[in-house]
């Protein structure tokens, strides 16, 4: 079936240091991929995503790039804030049900320390 | 527009009573869907609602029935809530058909503890 695995937390990381949280996936076909975070208290929120081969996702500085060959989605950014502070959600489509319903990692919690 | 609203926001309910979890969207989505959260176990779907008029059990339907209203709500109800089902419940909606996106928009979520 369709999973996706994603590196157990915590990451705990100092204000400015570069961060990299890792997501592969097994999928029949071609799913989209997706990054969504979760702020202390509240739901989740779109943060980027990719719908083919070779697609860079991007957003508030955030990135990852769609490796078929390595079913991969590895999330990572420059610099981290600690207003980056917050659970980090690695999901997929599911091809064989029309894109209608999402697969989700377990969660990466990020601590972000001045 | 409000997105994804949830209500109630916190509820403590004893073993065997029932309630409803309530969800509506106002960005005339077509596709809704109810998931759960748990420590360590990321998030679960229990039932989605392709369109108005349909729905289809997720990963985890067990215990949890749902009701499409009309194109705007979906609720959750709890016939016999059980400890087991203390957990962090979410909406979500998706808009779908041609030129539609998959990615879904989520409400803020019921934290729901049984004793």
């Amino acid at each position: 079936g369709n999973s996706v695995t994603q590196m157990e937390g915590p990451v705990t990381l100092s204000e400015e240091a570069f961060l990299t949280i890792n997501c592969t996936y097994t999928a029949t076909g071609y799913p989209s991929l997706f990054w969504y975070v979760q702020y202390p208290g509240e739901g989740l929120q779109l943060l980027l995503k990719a719908t083919k081969a070779d697609d860079k996702g991007s957003n508030k500085g955030f990135e990852a790039t769609y490796r078929k060959e390595t079913t991969s989605f590895h999330l990572e950014k420059g610099s981290v804030q600690v207003s980056d502070s917050a659970v980090y959600f690695c999901a997929l489509t599911r091809p064989n049900s029309g894109y209608s319903t999402l697969t989700f990692g377990k969660g990466t919690m990020l601590l972000v320390s001045p | 527009n409000a997105g994804v609203t949830q209500t109630p926001k916190f509820q403590v309910l004893k073993t065997g009573q029932s309630m409803t979890l309530q969800c509506a969207q106002d960005m005339n989505h077509n596709s809704m869907y109810w998931y759960r959260q748990d420590p360590g176990m990321g998030l679960r779907l229990i039932y989605y609602s392709a369109s108005e008029g349909t729905t289809d059990k997720g990963e985890v339907p067990n215990g949890y029935n749902v009701s499409r209203l009309n194109k705007r709500e979906f609720s959750l109800r709890l016939e016999s809530a059980a400890p087991s089902q203390t957990s962090v419940y979410f909406c979500a909606s998706r808009v779908t058909g041609h030129g539609g996106t998959y990615e879904q928009y989520f409400g803020p979520g019921t934290r729901l503890t049984v004793t």
